[in-house]
């Protein structure tokens, strides 16, 4: 049974272009979370997915999006991209958007030049 | 807002030694509270919940309790391995959060042979 799944695992741009990261979920769950861990940081909430839609969204502005597709699976964007959002991108997956257990993927390092 | 405070770190002890990390938190509801691990080169990892006032979440040796008069879920273990070298972190989610977790800045424990 695979876990999350996140790719890619590590990438390198420079300021203002635009990144799209991609997550699978654990099997039999639904519900998708994005979260960004700077650096000695602990992780920050973006936003979560359910039933394709975005349910909730953390204080992150609007250069940050997202989508889900009919088979669960994410996508990230972040448009304009600056110096500070250079970070470690993890994706979590529960199911009913409940928080019973959230399991993360191992992260998308983003480094921004 | 929500927010949690954990211990300044890093922490280093020697094999056998007892842990204490602690963690505090703020929060306008009666939130559940988690301890996650961050293995080198691996995903978060729930390591014990507890889900109100008085509760015990224990695992791996590992156990805090949900003190809802300190607003603390201080986490122990009697006796580290070198294995449990990681880093902690301490979340909570309100009860209308769902999968939407605030976690702490994280403490980095390195168990010396």
């Amino acid at each position: 049974d695979a876990g999350v799944t996140q790719s890619p695992t590590h990438l390198i741009k420079t300021r203002g272009q635009q990144v799209t990261l991609r997550c699978s979920p654990k099997s039999g769950h639904d519900t998708v979370s994005w979260y960004q861990q700077a650096l000695g940081q602990g992780p920050q909430f973006i936003f979560q997915y359910y039933e394709e839609e975005e349910r909730q969204r953390g204080n992150f502005p609007d250069r940050f999006s997202g989508h889900q597709y009919p088979n669960y699976s994410s996508e990230l964007n972040v448009n304009a991209l600056l110096l500070g959002d250079s970070a470690l991108y993890l994706c979590a997956s529960s199911k009913d958007m409940g928080i019973g257990e959230l399991f993360f993927g191992e992260g998308s390092r983003l480094t921004v030049l | 807002g929500d927010s949690v405070t954990q211990m300044e770190g890093p922490v280093t002890l020697s094999e056998e030694a007892f842990l204490t990390i602690n963690c505090t938190y703020t929060a306008t509801g009666y939130p559940s509270l988690f301890w996650y691990v961050q293995y080198p080169g691996e995903g978060l990892q729930l390591l014990l919940k507890a889900t109100k006032a008085d509760d015990k979440g224990s695992n791996k040796g590992f156990e805090a309790t949900y003190r809802k008069e300190t607003t603390s879920f201080h986490l122990e273990k009697g006796s580290v391995q070198v294995s449990d070298s990681a880093v902690y972190f301490c979340a909570l989610s309100e009860e209308t959060s769902g999968s939407r977790l605030t976690f702490g800045e994280g403490t980095q424990l390195t168990v010396n042979p």
